[in-house]
Parts: structure tokens; C-alpha cells; sequence
């Protein structure tokens, strides 16, 4: 069974259009990160949050505010869509800096 | 310029050959992971070697951080070992940085 659960696995949105990227994680993590890949570029850094707090921001856009309502839950709300923005997000854990990090499985954006 | 480089980007093998792959990276890690990526899916965690030498399975991992460069050898691929290689460095901040991986391809 998925340990970090991310949702939708698909999503297809409209430009202009705000959407919102759930992510869980199930092992008792405490610090927890939103990455995106797209075909254009390597898998990139987005932010990373610990004990519910934001420790790294690496997005430039303030269209995209994650969301942390409970401690293993950090959501992607992303604002004024792009085509741009079409790629796919995955949520990852660690336990703390420097352990091993876990990734869910990804939720696939289309913007059109 | 980027934090995470590897190498080679791509490389077919034929079935029972070994891989070696290299990354190298320009800052101080406290961490340093192998993951792989099967194409469309997610990143399994392979291997976490910030220094010196691990084995798992046909996987062995060897980091040398004072030279910032660690190696990923498989041996005896198999087909299903194909997919992309990728390896990711954290630093102090809880930033992770990752490489744009290798993808490999093992044919039968």
C-alpha cells in the first residue's frame, strides 16, 4: 500500500483556472516537500515544509501556496493555471534532513 | 549553474552487462541518495551513501566527499533495471537537489 498518498494521479484544468494538489503521508514523517518534473526540465525543487512550518521556497510564483492543515498533509494550491505549469507534481517525506527520502506517486498536471 | 551533474545521460547495455554511473556535485551534502524512476512512474529510493561504500542486491554505491562525486555500479543488469537514474544530494537547509539522471536501457 502507498505510503504517501497524492491526489488526483491525473488532472486536466483550463488556463487561467485554480486547482488544488492533496498530499498524505502515512509514515510519521516530519518534514515533507512538493517537487515538480516536466519534460523540459529535471525533477525541480518547489518547497519544503518541517513540523508544518515552511523551511525552503525555491518557487518563483506566489501562484503556487502549499498547504499544511496537519502535520502529514502538505497540499499544492496552484492559482491562475498556465500551460507552463503542466508537468507532474510528486510529494515527498524524510523523517528529518538527511535521511531517506520517500516520494508519492505524483499527481500529472495538463494545463490547456 | 547546477548543483547535481551525471553522467553519461544515457547508455544501453545488453543483459548481464554492468553499468556505472557517475554523479558529481558542486556543494558540501549531508546526504546523498540514488533513486530510480521507471518511465511514467515515481522514485524509489535505491540506495542513501553520503560517504564510502554500500551494497544492496546487485547495487553498490560508492561516495568519496571530499572529491564531491559518487558512483552507482549495477551488475549484471537485467531488463528490468531499465529507467532513469537519478542522484540527489541535501544540504543542511532541507533543500534537496537532484541530477537530470541517466537513463538506461538493458536490452535482452
Amino acid at each position: 500500500d502507498p505510503k504517501i498518498i497524492q491526489k488526483p494521479k491525473y488532472l486536466v484544468a483550463v488556463t487561467g483556472s485554480e486547482k488544488i494538489l492533496i498530499c498524505e503521508q502515512y509514515l510519521g514523517h516530519n518534514a515533507m516537500y512538493w517537487y515538480r518534473q516536466s519534460a523540459k526540465k529535471p525533477l525541480e525543487f518547489m518547497f519544503s515544509y518541517s513540523y508544518q512550518k515552511l523551511m525552503d521556497n525555491q518557487t518563483a510564483s506566489s501562484r503556487f501556496q502549499p498547504q499544511s492543515s496537519k502535520k502529514n498533509h502538505l497540499d499544492l494550491q496552484i492559482t491562475a493555471l498556465k500551460p507552463d505549469d503542466s508537468a507532474t507534481y510528486f510529494c515527498a517525506s524524510e523523517t528529518g534532513v538527511g535521511n531517506t527520502l520517500y516520494f508519492g506517486e505524483g499527481s500529472r498536471l495538463i494545463v490547456v | 549553474g547546477q548543483q547535481v551533474q551525471q553522467s553519461p545521460s544515457s547508455l544501453v547495455l545488453q543483459e548481464g552487462e554492468n553499468a556505472e554511473l557517475q554523479c558529481n556535485f558542486s556543494s558540501t551534502a549531508t546526504q546523498l541518495q540514488w533513486f530510480y524512476q521507471s518511465p511514467g512512474g515515481s522514485l524509489v529510493s535505491l540506495l542513501s551513501n553520503p560517504s564510502g561504500t554500500k551494497h544492496t542486491g546487485r547495487l553498490t554505491s560508492t561516495t568519496v566527499t571530499k572529491e564531491r562525486r559518487s558512483s552507482l555500479h549495477i551488475s549484471s543488469s537485467q531488463t528490468t533495471d531499465s529507467g532513469t537514474y537519478l542522484c540527489a544530494i541535501e544540504r543542511n537547509n532541507n533543500r534537496i537537489f537532484f541530477g537530470d539522471g541517466t537513463q538506461l536501457v538493458v536490452k535482452p
